[in-house]
C-alpha cells in the first residue's frame, strides 16, 4: 500500500524558516517524480514544485521560487521542502504527492499544517 | 496561467445522475484530471487524462471532454459521494479549479 506521511508543520513567524519532510513507503520511491501541493484556508489548491527521480532537477511555482527548495533522499525514501522567508500567504496545509505519468497526482499524504503569523 | 472554472456547489438526491463541469481558459488537450476531497481528508485521484478511471475508483464515476470543456459524471450518486471535487490540468504547468461542493438532498 502506497503511503506518504508529512511532518514538520508548525507555527512560524513571518520571515522565518521551516523544513517539511515526507516519508514514502509501499513503492519504489526512487522511480517517481514527487511534488508538493498546498491548500489554503480558503480551500484553494496550488502546485508548489516538483523534483525528478534522482533529485537533479527541480521546478517551482513563481509564487515560491527562490524562497522554497525541494530535495529528496532516495536512500531514506524521504522528500523535503525547505521553506525560507515565509509570508502570511504561505499559511496552508502542505501535501506531499506522487506524480503520475501525465503529471496528475496519484497519491497524496494527509498533509501538514503550516501557519505563518507573528 | 491556465484558469480552471468550476461551479461552486451542487445539490442532488441519491440515485440521481450529476455532472460537474470544469472550463479551462485555454486548451489543455486531454490533460485534465479530477479529484475528490472529503472533509478533513486529502484529495483522492478519481479520473486522469480526461476519461481514465483511477485504480479502485467505482465505475459510477466517469469523465469526458477535451480542449477547454470537461465533465465529471457520477451515476448514480450515493450518500458517500458528499465531497468537494477539483479539476486539475497538466498541459500548461499545473493549476487547479476552485472546486465544486457536492451536497446530497
Amino acid at each position: 500500500e502506497v503511503q506518504l506521511v508529512e511532518s514538520g508543520g508548525s507555527l512560524v513567524q513571518p520571515g522565518g524558516s521551516l523544513k517539511l519532510s515526507c516519508v514514502a513507503s509501499g513503492f519504489t520511491f526512487s522511480n517517481y517524480w514527487m511534488d508538493w501541493v498546498r491548500q489554503t484556508p480558503g480551500k484553494s489548491l496550488e502546485w508548489i514544485g516538483e523534483i525528478n527521480t534522482d533529485g537533479s532537477k527541480t521546478n517551482y511555482a513563481p509564487s515560491i521560487k527562490d524562497r522554497f527548495t525541494i530535495s529528496r533522499d532516495n536512500a531514506k525514501s524521504t522528500l523535503y521542502l525547505q521553506m525560507s522567508n515565509v509570508k502570511s500567504d504561505d499559511t496552508a496545509i502542505y501535501y506531499c504527492t506522487r506524480a503520475g505519468t501525465y503529471w496528475y497526482f496519484d497519491f497524496w499524504g494527509p498533509g501538514t499544517m503550516v501557519t505563518v503569523s507573528s | 496561467d491556465t484558469v480552471l472554472t468550476q461551479s461552486p456547489a451542487l445539490a442532488v438526491s441519491p440515485g440521481e445522475r450529476v455532472s460537474i463541469s470544469c472550463r479551462a481558459s485555454e486548451g489543455v488537450n486531454s490533460y485534465m484530471h479530477w479529484y475528490q476531497q472529503k472533509p478533513g481528508q486529502q484529495p483522492k485521484l478519481l479520473i486522469y487524462k480526461a476519461s481514465n478511471l483511477a485504480s479502485g475508483v467505482p465505475a459510477r464515476f466517469s469523465g469526458s471532454g477535451s480542449g477547454t470543456d470537461f465533465t465529471l459524471t457520477i451515476d448514480p450518486v450515493e450518500a458517500d459521494d458528499t465531497a468537494t471535487y477539483f479539476c486539475q490540468q497538466s498541459w500548461n504547468d499545473w493549476t487547479f479549479g476552485g472546486g465544486t461542493k457536492l451536497e446530497l438532498k
